[in-house]
């Protein structure tokens, strides 16, 4: 079945590293995604991973990928105001192209 | 620059109203894509299209309808809107083959009274 889940809320201090994390049931998902909501605005892609990969670094964030356990993790080092938004994690399977999965969304709280 | 825009941005319209909400794109991607955002829920997708004249039902598509007459242009209408059907409604579009390349426009609020 196709099913993603988030936790709802996180809230971190300015300067420690958030990790969020998403979990979906379809082992046949190719990409998975990570998109950021910022108040009143559109969805912004922040970080893709294939699923043949473990691992991706692109700058402040760090993106895990444990597909035994199907489990997708959002690591973002130094956290700044700036960052506190919506979080979607997002799959989308080989057969459907383009069409998006999306977990209901984790809320980033980042207090100064 | 090439961009996906939404119009209205915001739109308050009555119950049984027909209601239909634009959605152009300048990447002449051949995938478009209608959500709607629902607090809980995350984004459900209503309805897509692999290109001209093709559409498809996607999760949540009873009472929405789309037509792809160009490449550039997915409207999204609401035959008889509902009060159920107040959302933030999104397009997003894709290049065929490129699933890792994917565009949200702006989002439109839609009230339904």
């Amino acid at each position: 079945g196709e099913d993603v889940e988030q936790s709802l809320f996180l809230s971190v201090r300015e300067g420690d590293s958030s990790v969020i994390n998403c979990t979906y049931t379809d082992s046949s998902s190719t990409y998975l995604y990570w998109y950021k909501q910022e108040p009143g605005a559109g969805l912004q892609l922040l970080t893709y991973i294939f699923s043949n990969m473990d691992m991706k670094q692109d700058q402040r964030l760090t993106v895990l990928l444990n597909k035994k356990d199907k489990h997708l993790s959002l690591r973002i080092a130094d956290t700044q105001t700036g960052d506190s938004a919506i979080y979607f994690c997002a799959e989308v399977l080989v057969s459907n192209t383009g069409k998006l999965i999306f977990g209901q969304g984790t809320t980033l709280q980042v207090k100064p | 620059d090439a961009e996906i825009t939404q119009s209205p941005r915001h739109k308050i319209t009555e119950t049984g109203r027909q209601v239909t909400l634009a959605c152009h794109q300048t990447w002449n991607h051949n995938n478009m894509f209608w959500y709607r955002q629902d607090l809980g829920h995350g984004l459900r997708l209503i309805h897509y299209s692999y290109g001209v004249q093709d559409t498809n039902k996607g999760e949540v598509s009873d009472g929405y309808s789309v037509s792809r007459s160009n490449t550039e242009d997915l409207p999204l209408t609401l035959e008889s809107a509902a009060s159920s059907q107040t959302s933030v409604y999104f397009c997003a579009s894709s290049e065929q083959g490129r699933p890792y390349e994917q565009y949200f426009g702006p989002g439109t609020r839609l009230t339904v009274t």
